[in-house]
């Protein structure tokens, strides 16, 4: 069975700076997607990135980039300029790849706060 | 609507009584999913609908959990004799068939409090 683990309960960040958030999932099969979303206090979940595994290019999204390593299955987001609205609690997700999709796995989360 | 809707928002009830919460799924998306959310945890797995498939009950955590998806749309996920473990917050999503790498949508959860 998949698994997905996020090593960091709580992360802090200055506003401005840069942080990287880590995610690593253990998988058999060659073929999946990863996602990370981020949910604020509203408790909406939103997705803020997503990584086919047979691309070795990272994703991008603006201020959002991930850096997929897949041989060491890691999945890590580094968001950059932090903002005071990027705090929230993060979630690394995984689906297998297949036309019945299949379940979407989730890592406990990281907390991240930034800090004025 | 746009999105997708679950109903109550919050739910109080007693242990020991049963209850019932509601998702509508965005329109026209096949697969359907509910997970529960812990006070501070991650997303734990309940069940998977997909289409006219069996569902995956594989994440319910006992037979007092029980969940179905009417003509394809809106899922009800129902706990009976609630205990105070249930305490979460229950979050539904769902996302189209056919594209694995679609993101899925989710609603904004019902909290349910037993007390």
């Amino acid at each position: 069975a998949q698994t997905v683990t996020q090593s960091q309960p709580e992360m802090s960040v200055q506003e401005a700076e840069t942080v990287t958030l880590s995610c690593t999932y253990d998988t058999s099969e060659s073929d999946y997607y990863l996602f990370w979303y981020k949910q604020p206090p509203s408790r909406q979940m939103i997705l803020v990135i997503r990584q086919e595994a047979y691309k070795q290019q990272n994703a991008t999204e603006n201020r959002f980039s991930v850096n997929f390593q897949k041989a060491a299955k890691s999945f890590s987001l580094k968001i950059s300029d932090s903002q005071l609205g990027d705090a929230a609690m993060y979630f690394c997700a995984y689906r297998n790849y297949g036309g019945s999709q299949g379940n979407l796995i989730f890592g406990k989360g990281t907390k991240l706060s930034v800090k004025p | 609507g746009a999105g997708v809707s679950q109903s109550p928002s919050n739910k109080v009830t007693e242990k020991g009584k049963d209850v019932e919460l509601r998702c509508d799924p965005i329109s026209g998306h096949t697969a359907l999913y509910w997970y529960r959310q812990s006070l501070g945890q991650g997303l734990e797995f309940l069940i998977y609908f997909q289409g006219n498939s069996a569902p995956d009950k594989s994440g319910l955590p006992s037979d007092r959990f029980s969940a179905e998806r009417t003509g394809g749309s809106v899922s009800t996920l129902t706990i009976q004799r609630t205990q105070q473990e249930d305490s979460a917050v229950y979050l539904c999503a769902s996302s189209p068939r056919g594209v694995a790498n679609t993101e899925a949508f989710f609603g904004q959860g019902t909290r349910l409090t037993v007390v």
